[in-house]
């Protein structure tokens, strides 16, 4: 069965520090990949998604992730990070199928603080 | 465009009765997704249902059912409930077949077994 993997559980960085959180998937064939965001009191929303072609994928609020499928990792990243990104981040994973029983996969989410 | 709505917010039950959870996609929405969310687990995903239809289902015992109404309106039934069955489960929209399109969350349901 599928997995994704965030390493980091909580992550805790002051303002303007740059920020990279680790996603990595098991499953070796086509996938489609996003990060969601759970802000403190508000709905899960998403960030950004990856379905195929530039691997650099552009999200809101300077949001970035890099797809790397050598590394089956989909890594999110910001260069300068403020305090209102304080909030759950959650990778996610589907595996592309012939038989359209796709379902998303989540990891266990990464906490991130941030410090004024 | 109103968004997607849960009711009721927060419930709480005692092991062994069973709990109906509702759902409101928003407008225009045929599929609707339910989804656990514990401290442990992380996000675990229970059905999806799309034009009144379950086209998938994750790994979780019989106990745990839903049904989507013509209106694209879901509810999710959980029987015989147990300490374990404590969460925030979360229903999500998307336009069509889930999850290739957009998923739209709702803000949940959080349930508290006693």
């Amino acid at each position: 069965a599928q997995s994704v993997s965030q390493h980091n559980h909580h992550v805790i960085l002051s303002e303007a520090a740059s920020l990279e959180l680790g996603c990595n998937y098991s499953y070796g064939g086509t996938v489609n990949l996003f990060w969601y965001v759970q802000y403190p009191g508000q709905h899960l929303q998403l960030l950004l998604k990856y379905f195929s072609g530039d691997p650099l994928v552009k999200g809101i609020k300077g949001f970035e992730a890099e797809f790397i499928k050598s590394k089956f990792s989909f890594n999110l990243r910001k260069p300068s990070v403020q305090w209102s990104d304080t909030a759950e981040y959650f990778c996610a994973v589907i595996e592309i199928s012939n038989f359209g029983n796709e379902k998303l996969t989540f990891g266990t989410g990464t906490r991130l603080t941030i410090i004024p | 465009k109103a968004g997607v709505t849960q009711t009721p917010r927060y419930l709480i039950k005692t092991r062994g009765q069973q709990v109906t959870l509702s759902c409101s996609p928003i407008s225009g929405h045929r599929s609707v997704s339910w989804y656990q969310q514990t401290p442990g687990q992380g996000l675990q995903f229970l059905f999806e249902y799309f034009s009144e239809t379950q086209r998938n289902k994750g790994n979780f015992p019989g106990r745990f059912s839903g049904r989507q109404f013509s209106n694209s309106r879901s509810e999710m039934n959980v029987s015989t409930l147990e300490l374990g069955d404590s969460a925030l489960y979360l229903c999500a929209s998307s336009l069509e077949r889930a999850p290739l399109y957009e998923q739209y969350f709702g803000p949940g349901t959080r349930l508290t077994v006693t």
